[in-house]
């Protein structure tokens, strides 16, 4: 357990309405990401961050924006959903040292109907 | 950018045998290659990872071997139980200029028959 809670756990939604998904971390890392897992993709990163207010994209980034504004919240907006988000939404975070290591939220699952 | 393929998509062994997952990359840069384990409706979990530095390591049924210059690496696990049934996802990282992003598999469903 990495200390990292996601909210909402499940969501439906409508196409054209604004989502936002919320990563929270109790433990001050610097690096955060969010993923998308969809059958036969694995997991595809869409944006991180590498600390307040620095954030860059992912091979998937387009229809999401993110924001950080402070060390434990990392948010996720698809501004206008459509259809093709839905997923499965991973927040994960990378903790300090120099290593690469990962460790993953419990997930959001996004319906757009 | 990396590219990482994973095979097969889909392993079935009885149990008490052995199973191999194996993964190419395709980015000479990179150096860590993490292998993950997701069960139904949870999150990956990180169950053994590999360096560049190094071309084998073992925690318990668990192993990973790395091969740089074909740039291929595998998972084993041996003397399977039902409770590894799960999906595996390998991955790659190291050349990012400093972002630590991860490219994964598209993932193996290992299924254990009792």
């Amino acid at each position: 357990d990495a200390g990292i809670t996601q909210s909402p756990r499940h969501k439906v939604t409508e196409t054209g309405t604004p989502v936002t998904l919320r990563c929270h971390q109790t433990e001050n890392h610097r690096y955060m990401y969010w993923y998308r897992q969809d059958p036969g993709h694995g997991l595809r990163l869409i944006h991180y961050s590498y600390g307040v207010k620095d954030t860059d994209k992912g091979e998937v980034s387009d229809g999401y924006s993110v924001s950080r504004s402070k060390t434990e919240d990392f948010l996720l907006t698809l501004e206008s959903a459509t259809s093709s988000q839905t997923s499965v939404y991973f927040c994960a975070i990378k903790r300090g040292g120099g290593t690469d290591t990962q460790y993953f939220g419990p997930g959001t699952r996004l319906t757009v109907l | 950018g990396e590219n990482v393929e994973q095979h097969p998509s889909t392993l079935s062994v009885q149990e008490g045998d052995s199973a191999v997952i194996k993964c190419t990359y395709s980015d000479s840069a990179s150096n860590y290659f993490p292998w993950y384990k997701q069960e139904l409706g949870k999150g990956p979990q990180l169950i053994i990872d590999i360096r560049s530095n190094v071309g084998e390591k073992k925690d318990q049924r668990i192993a990973v071997t790395l091969n740089k210059t074909a740039k291929h690496f595998s998972l084993h696990i041996t003397e399977t139980q039902p409770e590894d049934s799960a999906v595996y996802f390998c991955a790659a990282s190291g050349s990012g200029a400093g972002s630590y992003q991860l490219t994964f598999g598209k993932g193996t469903k290992l299924s254990v028959i009792p």
